[in-house]
């Protein structure tokens, strides 16, 4: 079974700056897939950036990069240059290729910009 | 390019009454995933719906019904609804078969049982 770790229930980081969100993930798969998502108070679940487990670079998209340390089975997320709008609610999911097709997330973590 | 659109936005209703709940999917995708979000938690995954069949289904009673349709939009159906029903439903689309076939939420559908 899948299962995903995120220990920080709220962090708190001032603008400008940058934070990370850890994640750690468990699979004795070899194929997989890690996700990030944005869920703002709206509801809606924004995807922010994606790993695959083969990826040997670390994927990057605009100010947001994923740390993906294979060894350590963790992905923790940086957002840099933070800005207000970035206060959400943070999850990092996980997909098994070839396998089942479900998305096995984290509980969260609640990140806060201060001006 | 509409991304992932759910019907209704919010919905209230009784204990043992039933719910249908709707999503178009992104254009171009051909996969529907449902997934159910309680309060302070992370969504939990019920069912895939792929080619009109439901392809894998979460540790949810059959209570939870689904349906896709030719256009590949998707329907959830609850019936007998429970107090604990309560929860943020979440539709997300995508391409099975492709590389990465990252899954794509709509905005949710707020489901309120009395």
């Amino acid at each position: 079974a899948q299962k995903i770790t995120q220990t920080q229930p709220g962090m708190f980081v001032q603008e400008k700056e940058a934070v990370t969100l850890d994640c750690t993930y468990d699979t004795s798969d070899q194929s997989y897939g890690l996700f990030w998502y944005k869920q703002p108070s709206s509801g809606e679940m924004i995807f922010l950036i994606y790993q695959g487990s083969y990826d040997e670079q670390n994927a990057t998209e605009g100010r947001y990069s994923l740390n993906f340390q294979k060894a350590r089975k963790s992905a923790n997320l940086v957002i840099s240059a933070s800005q207000l709008g970035d206060s959400a609610m943070y999850f990092c999911a996980m997909r098994v290729r070839g396998g089942s097709e479900k998305l096995v997330f984290g509980k969260g973590t609640k990140l806060t910009v201060n001006p | 390019d509409a991304g992932v659109t759910q019907s209704p936005t919010h919905l209230i209703k009784t204990r043992g009454q039933q719910v249908t709940l709707r999503c178009s999917p992104k254009s171009g995708h051909d996969t529907v995933s449902w997934y159910q979000q309680a309060l302070g938690q992370g969504p939990q995954f019920i069912f895939q719906y792929y080619e009109e069949e439901e392809r894998q289904r979460g540790n949810f009673p059959d209570r939870f019904s689904g349906h896709q349709f030719p256009n590949y939009s998707s329907e959830l159906n609850v019936n007998a609804l429970l107090l604990g029903d309560s929860a943020l439903y979440l539709c997300a689309s995508s391409l099975l078969w492709s590389d990465q076939d990252t899954q794509y939420f709509g905005p949710g559908t707020r489901l309120t049982v009395l």
